[in-house]
């Protein structure tokens, strides 16, 4: 099992550049997750999928974020435009069930430098 | 939804001695609640959970125990090491899972 798959993970970039972050969930679960992590804020749940539909994006920070999930297997987060505060660590988490009962894994993240 | 509080926010203890995080959550619907283990630069990696129907669990030196009527949940480390040197992150769940803000336990040697 090779665990949830992250790309890249270093990122950075110049603030007003397209930012996208990979995600491959472990094969077979059908929840997806992604978070941000900050010092000031810890780790945030910004929008999790199941089979592929998001449910709850509210944790999205404004319209410049969006998140896809085209297939079982792959997961993209966009950031257009990217803005310095946007500098974080984002996770990837797979499970096989929602949160109430079924342990999340992560990925090793993304370290994002927006400059 | 929900809220989850942890403290404290940093915790040092000499090598040998027992360590305990307390978290309280605010929905009393939340019934899963998992603790992570995270070490600088790497990935948040569970090392126990407990479910709404059970008071306490353990795991080798880890245990964790719930008391649902007063919405709070500890993690205990029995005869720490340095390398449970960590941040340490609770959460609750309902339908989506909350963290709370992370536990920094130094452990001295």
């Amino acid at each position: 099992d090779a665990g949830v798959i992250q790309s890249p993970r270093h990122e950075v970039t110049e603030m007003g550049q397209e930012v996208t972050l990979r995600c491959k969930p472990i094969s077979g679960h059908d929840y997806l997750f992604w978070y941000r992590q900050t010092m000031m804020r810890g780790l945030e749940l910004l929008i999790y999928f199941n089979n592929n539909v998001p449910i709850d994006d509210s944790g999205m920070p404004e319209d410049r974020f969006s998140a896809k999930m085209p297939n079982a297997s792959f997961s993209t987060l966009k950031i257009q435009p990217s803005e310095p505060r946007d500098s974080a660590v984002y996770f990837c988490a797979s499970s096989l069930g929602t949160g109430s009962n079924q342990p999340q894994h992560f990925g090793d993240g993304t370290r994002l430098s927006i400059l | 939804g929900e809220n989850v509080e942890q403290h404290p926010s940093t915790l040092s203890v000499q090598e040998g001695d027992s360590a305990v995080i307390k978290c309280t959550y605010s929905d009393s619907a939340s019934n899963y609640f998992p603790w992570y283990k995270q070490e600088l630069g790497k990935r948040p990696q569970l090392i126990i959970d407990i479910r709404s129907n059970v008071g306490e669990k353990k795991d080798q030196r880890i245990a964790v125990t719930l008391n649902k009527t007063a919405k709070h949940f500890s993690l205990h480390i029995t005869e720490t090491q340095p390398e449970d040197s960590a941040v340490y992150f609770c959460g609750g769940s309902n339908y989506k899972l909350t963290f709370g803000k992370g536990t920094l336990l130094t452990v001295n040697p």
